[in-house]
């Protein structure tokens, strides 16, 4: 089973303020890593797949980069609504599995 | 509009078993992979099993043999049937659908299991 590792497990930022957030996996997933946003009382939503590219909808201030076991996301600039959760998610092989997620809080 | 909504969640006791549904609108459902995740307070995301259009299966070691996922095509449906349930099986369960090339979207609002005497 591949080990993703999300770091830092919280970052608190003021609005405006760029976002960097790091998911690690245990061994390559080559670029088959998707990220999601959750806000609370939703459902996660796609953000990022395949590493680097932007679901439909998604804002161009998200950028995802990496491959093989780094990984990161990036908001340029965190708008009052990106404050959430975010789980970083592979698909290389079987199981499936899921980061432990990072906490975006306002400073 | 793609829609996915669950059913099905409750309360049940250690043991028992209990059939989540997932029924979907807006989209061809019997073109796409679908999955079912939960969430719970102690591990997060977990993903819990997935099938692909010719109805092959998938399961982590967690759920193997105890959680079957199905689908019903003619009805737009998804089905996780939970059998022999644990404590630690309670949360929200959410069904997705695989969205090609890589990533679940969208994925319903959830239906709680909660399993408890």
């Amino acid at each position: 089973e591949i080990v993703l590792t999300q770091s830092p497990a919280t970052l608190s930022l003021s609005p405006g303020e760029r976002a960097t957030l790091s998911c690690r996996a245990s061994q390559s997933v080559r670029s088959y890593l998707a990220w999601y946003q959750q806000r609370p009382g939703q459902a996660p939503r796609l953000l990022i797949y395949d590493a680097s590219n932007r679901a439909t909808g998604i804002p161009d201030r998200f950028s995802g980069s990496g491959s093989g076991t780094d990984f990161t996301l990036t908001i340029s600039s965190l708008e009052p609504e990106d404050f959430a959760v975010y789980y970083c998610q592979h698909r290389r092989s079987w199981p499936l599995t899921f980061g432990q997620g990072t906490k975006v809080e306002i400073k | 509009e793609v829609q996915l909504v669950e059913s099905g969640g409750g309360l049940v006791q250690p043991g028992g078993s209990l059939r989540l549904s997932c029924a979907a609108s807006g989209f061809t459902f019997s073109t796409y992979e679908m999955h079912w995740v939960r969430q719970t307070t102690g591990k997060g995301l977990e993903w819990v099993s997935g099938i692909s259009t010719d109805g092959d299966t998938y399961y982590p070691d967690s759920v193997k043999g105890r959680f079957t996922i199905s689908r019903e095509n003619a009805k737009n449906s998804l089905y996780l049937q939970m059998n022999s349930l644990r404590a630690e099986d309670t949360g929200v369960y959410f069904c997705a659908r695989d969205e090609p090339p890589g990533g679940f979207n969208p994925w319903g609002r959830g239906t709680l299991v909660t399993v408890s005497s």
